[in-house]
């Protein structure tokens, strides 16, 4: 059964440093979406990608962050200068052919900023 | 603003004692609502979407209802491994994808 892959599953960096965060959606799906949940907290929702632009994204996607789709496979989010608060699990998804259709979520990056 | 509230945070109950999880909501035009189920440091697990106002869905043990204003996920007779924490989720017609998510139940099921 296709399923959305992430890399790596644990990641930790120093505060200030870049960090970039690699999923792999279902190779058909369209539609595609970054979250985060920090520890014991809500799915948030950060940013959706579509046709290789941003559809929407939330007030937590501020500068720092970016994300890239480099070639047909891969979906990237880069945080350019990681902050403590920024330590949160991190959520790729896909969806197919519809916005509305349900999301496949990845088993997660947990990002620590030291 | 969309809003996700989902009731009670915990349930505890025991082996084969059925019960619902609530899920209340307010959109500017709902496109879809979805049920996730996520076991501990893993990624949300989906189990159902619903479109409109009547619509049921059901696999295995559970069942899931919708209203205007909310959604229940019903459970029946549940096992130890239903323990998990069930979340909600809205997308609106906001013009962006922008999926909204609730607190969730952890529900907890004692052999």
């Amino acid at each position: 059964e296709p399923e959305v892959t992430q890399t790596p599953s644990h990641q930790v960096t120093q505060m200030g440093q870049e960090v970039i965060l690699r999923c792999v959606p279902i190779s058909n799906h369209l539609y595609f979406y970054w979250y985060r949940q920090i520890l014991g907290q809500k799915v948030e929702f950060l940013v959706s990608f579509y046709n290789n632009e941003i559809s929407e994204k939330s007030e937590i996607f501020d500068d720092q962050f970016s994300v890239e789709r480099p070639d047909g496979s891969n979906f990237t989010l880069k945080i350019r200068s990681t902050k403590l608060e920024d330590s949160a699990m991190y959520f790729c998804a896909s969806s197919g052919s519809r916005p509305y259709n349900e999301q496949f979520f990845g088993p997660g990056t947990r990002l620590t900023v030291l | 603003e969309d809003q996700v509230t989902q009731s009670p945070e915990a349930l505890r109950l025991q082996e084969g004692e059925s019960s619902s999880l609530n899920c209340s909501y307010t959109v500017s035009g709902l496109r879809g609502l979805f049920w996730y189920r996520q076991d501990p440091g893993k990624g949300p697990e989906f189990l159902f979407t619903l479109y409109s106002a009547g619509e049921e869905k059901e696999k295995e043990r559970l069942k899931a209802t919708l209203t205007k204003k909310e959604s229940f996920l019903h459970i029946t007779a549940p096992k130890p491994e239903d323990s998990a924490t069930y979340l909600c989720a809205v997308l609106g017609n906001t013009g962006g994808f922008k999926t909204i998510f609730g607190a969730g139940t952890r529900l907890f099921v004692k052999a």
